[in-house]
């Protein structure tokens, strides 16, 4: 079975702090993705990452980067989270033209 | 420009009646694959169907069929006899190209509640 581990299921930071969200996957997938998920918004796209040290902006970069530098990680980093950061965050991993795996989800509240 | 509309927020179904959850694209590409995903209360992402801009047949998995009408540029989930577990979020997605570097975009979703 794929595997997509997210490292906390629930957060809760302060503003101003340097958030790391973790997502590690097990099936050698290219392809790695993060979400956000707001009600009424779905999923929008923050970065996805196509190979080790690479990575795209999605639709809504402002305010988060990432990092990936083993294949099989792919980190979000909110470099001073802000109270219209608290979301649920999904990552997921795809090998190229197929489905995506999702992981279970952190929800981050930004205190 | 929103490149997967989903029209439906909110749907409630009979039990045992067919469902359609409706969604359309918008793509300048010529390859590129559609996605249903079920997302229960309980928040997993479960991949529930595929269809490929080349397939010529409709993807049907189980009680889950994709009405692929490619000119519409229309992607339309069928469930046939619904049954209460069905009751879920359900996300259209889409992914553009055949390139390593593409991304998948999501709709904003359709709550579908099966009544008993």
């Amino acid at each position: 079975d794929v595997k997509v581990t997210q490292s906390s299921r629930y957060l809760v930071k302060r503003t101003g702090e340097k958030v790391f969200l973790e997502c590690v996957q097990d099936m050698d997938h290219e392809n790695m993705f993060w979400y956000r998920q707001d009600p009424g918004l779905g999923l929008r796209l923050i970065y996805f990452s196509y190979d080790v040290k690479m990575k795209e902006k999605g639709d809504i970069p402002e305010g988060y980067s990432v990092s990936r530098e083993k294949k099989e990680r792919f980190s979000l980093i909110l470099e001073s989270a802000s109270t219209n950061q608290t979301s649920m965050y999904l990552c997921a991993s795809s090998f190229k033209n197929t489905e995506a795996f999702f992981g279970q989800g952190t929800r981050l509240t930004v205190v | 420009a929103q490149k997967i509309t989903q029209t439906q927020p909110g749907m409630f179904v009979q039990e045992k009646e067919a469902v359609t959850l409706d969604c359309t694209y918008d793509t300048s590409d010529q390859s590129y694959g559609l996605f249903w995903y079920k997302q229960p209360s309980s928040g997993e992402m479960i991949f529930l169907i595929y269809q490929g801009s080349y397939d010529e047949q409709n993807a049907t998995e189980g009680r889950y069929s994709l009405n692929f009408q490619k000119a519409r540029k229309s992607a339309n989930l069928v469930i046939s006899a619904s049954q209460l577990g069905d009751s879920a979020m359900y996300f259209c997605a889409m992914r553009e190209g055949l390139n390593r570097d593409d991304k998948i975009i999501f709709g904003k979703g359709t709550r579908l509640h099966i009544l008993p």
